[in-house]
């Protein structure tokens, strides 16, 4: 089954607001990494976030990671149309073995 | 410093033949991932090689192999294509441990008709 969960699984907002996505995972993880896929294409690398870190900025990207939960957000701020894509948590675990699982996805729409 | 590589584009196939499908990572990356994704879905995780051998592999019938070369890039076979291999498969580097940042490919689309 997927490690990591997205939910939601499609969200639409006007251009200005903020976008909150959530991840939940089952194991404990080496880190945790958020994606964007825009229509078709490959993933684009947006933050990664280590198991002891609790919240990371990167522009307007905020990630937050609480491991008590096994959850993760990932919040976009004043959002523009630029951010409409399919947006994935990937969760990292190498316990005796290396493996990163991608969750379903999130898709966002920013209407202009 | 160009990205990832794949090849082809496209791909269109009958059900029952082979596909082979490239990437050459990033230079300087040593892993090479390769990934499925049907349409709507997420990705699946395929096989991942390092250093030539391949280090892990998702849950998928044998008829999906790959190598890696020893200049790091990576070839994807699928042999007596299903037409539910029908998907963009995708391919990533990083440098060396699994859980570092991937860099991704543009991604083949495989049609099987």
């Amino acid at each position: 089954s997927q490690q990591g969960e997205e939910d939601p699984q499609a969200l639409s907002i006007q251009e200005g607001e903020n976008a909150t996505m959530n991840c939940s995972y089952k194991t404990s993880i080496n880190n945790l990494q958020w994606y964007r896929q825009n229509s078709g294409r490959g993933l684009v690398h947006l933050i990664l976030i280590r198991s002891n870190e609790r919240e990371k900025h990167s522009g307007r990207l905020r990630v937050t990671l609480d491991t008590s939960k096994k959850s993760s957000s990932l919040l976009i701020t004043a959002s523009r149309a630029a951010d409409t894509a399919s947006y994935f948590c990937a969760t990292a675990f190498s316990g005796g073995y290396q493996k990163v699982t991608f969750g379903t996805g999130t898709k966002l729409q920013v209407i202009p | 410093e160009a990205g990832v590589t794949q090849s082809p584009t496209h791909l269109i196939k009958t059900r029952g033949q082979q596909a082979t499908l490239r990437c050459s990572p990033i230079s300087g990356h040593t892993s090479v991932y390769w990934y499925q994704q049907a349409l709507g879905l997420g990705l699946q995780f395929l096989l991942w090689y390092d250093e030539g051998e391949e280090r892990n592999r998702g849950n998928f019938p044998p008829r999906f192999s790959g190598r890696q070369f020893p200049n790091y890039s990576s070839e994807l076979n699928v042999n007596a294509l299903e037409l539910e291999d029908s998907a963009l498969y995708l391919c990533a580097s990083s440098l060396g441990l699994a859980y570092n940042e991937q860099f991704f490919g543009p991604g083949t689309r495989l049609t099987v008709l």
